[in-house]
This record gives C-alpha cells, structure tokens and sequence, in this order.
C-alpha cells in the first residue's frame, strides 16, 4: 500500500478556505484516493475520494494532479467544527486501510 | 447511508480478565471488517481483517491468540481482548464497507477499553 505524506497540523481562521496537500509519489494504477476525517474519540469518517483531475462533493473538493503523485482536499469556508484530524489514504479495493500520521486542522474563531 | 455500530461504547475491566467487543453493520451485509487500535494523539493502527466465515488475517505484531476475533455472520464481527493488562487499554475501531464500493470504509464509532 502506498505510503502517505502530509503535515503534520495546519491552523486556520473561520471562513477560510483550507487546502490540505498529501503526497503519494507511489501511488499504483489501480489505487484510489480517499480523505477521512476523525474528531477526538470518534471513527473516521469519509470525506471525499478521487482517481484523477477533480471531484467536488457537498463538503469538499479534491484535486488531483496528471501524475497522481500527490491531491489536495480543499474545504471551503471551514468553521470551528472543522477542527479534527484529516487523512489521506491510498488503496485499491479490498477494504484494507492504512493510516499514517493525518493533519490536525485548528481552526480558530 | 451505510452504518456500523459498535458495542459498548467503553468498558472498564480488571486486569486479566477477557473483554469481548461487537461491531455490525446494521444495512448493509459485510463479508470483510477491519479492526483497528488507536492510542491517544496517534494514528489508526490496523489490527487485523475480520473475514466472514473464516479465520481472521492479522497484521505483523499482532498476537492472534490475544485478540480473537469472530466473523460468524455477514453484519457481526467480534473483537476478543483475553487476559487484558493495563497496555491494552485503548481505544479499538472496527470498520466495514459495501462490496465494490471503491474503499470506503464506514467506521464505528469505537470502543474505549480501559484495563487497571
């Protein structure tokens, strides 16, 4: 499964848009891309997911470049109840999911 | 949408006594569930594939007569954790998803075991 990059914490003020970067460089052809989102004692929930170019959901975007190596989640105007981790994860479909370390999203008022 | 539900939500037991945590998929049938531990500030760590009617595949480190686990029907998976200690305690996450559903997995919403 391919290995995941991204930062470590980003904050943000509320109202802003927030774009979260994750790099996949190893990413196979038949890997697709998923975005999670965990608040504190909770599981994660689903966001968004790719293969190529752009999708767009109710709460979400994500862009994803020719080479796949890398996709950024962007969220739209965030509020104060868009602080949680966020994970970028690559896979194809089986189910298994490997986590790596996410992005902890502050946002503030 | 697609539900999982775990069960209970937290428990407390003594060390060295066995504690048995359920997770259902309640509308959709899941022949796959994960099951993943989770230590505070850090990552999803995956434990072990839960398959429906047979044994369990377990990731590398993880000891698979201290935490058994059951897939005995298409929504239940069970997570056994014998002889708890203290090191146990944690928080456990289950997860399963819909056939040809392109990896997205929908979690329970988690069990946090505590062992004294």
């Amino acid at each position: 499964l391919a290995k995941t990059t991204q930062p470590i914490s980003m904050d943000s003020y509320e109202g802003q848009e927030v774009n979260i970067t994750c790099s996949h460089n190893n990413i196979a052809t038949n890997d697709y891309i998923t975005w999670y989102q965990q608040f504190p004692s909770q599981g994660p929930r689903f966001i968004i997911q790719g293969y190529k170019t752009k999708v767009t959901n109710e709460v979400a975007s994500l862009f994803i470049p020719a080479d796949r190596k890398s996709s950024t989640l962007s969220l739209p105007r965030v509020s104060l109840s868009d602080t949680a981790v966020y994970y970028c994860l690559v896979g194809a479909d089986t189910g298994k999911l490997i986590f790596g370390q996410g992005t902890t999203l502050q946002v503030k008022p | 949408g697609a539900v999982v539900s775990q069960h209970p939500s937290w428990v407390i037991c003594k060390s060295g006594t066995s504690v048995k945590i359920e997770c259902r998929s309640l509308d959709f049938q899941a022949t796959t569930m994960f099951w993943y531990r989770q230590f505070p500030k850090q990552s999803l760590m995956l434990m072990a594939t839960s398959n429906e009617g047979s044994k369990a595949t377990y990731e590398q480190g993880v000891e698979k007569d201290k935490f058994l686990i059951n897939h005995a029907s298409l929504t239940l998976s069970t997570l056994t954790v014998t002889s708890a200690h203290p090191e146990d305690s944690s928080f456990y996450i289950c997860s399963a998803g819909l056939a040809g559903g392109r990896n997205e997995q929908f979690f329970g919403p988690g069990t946090r075991l505590t062992v004294l």
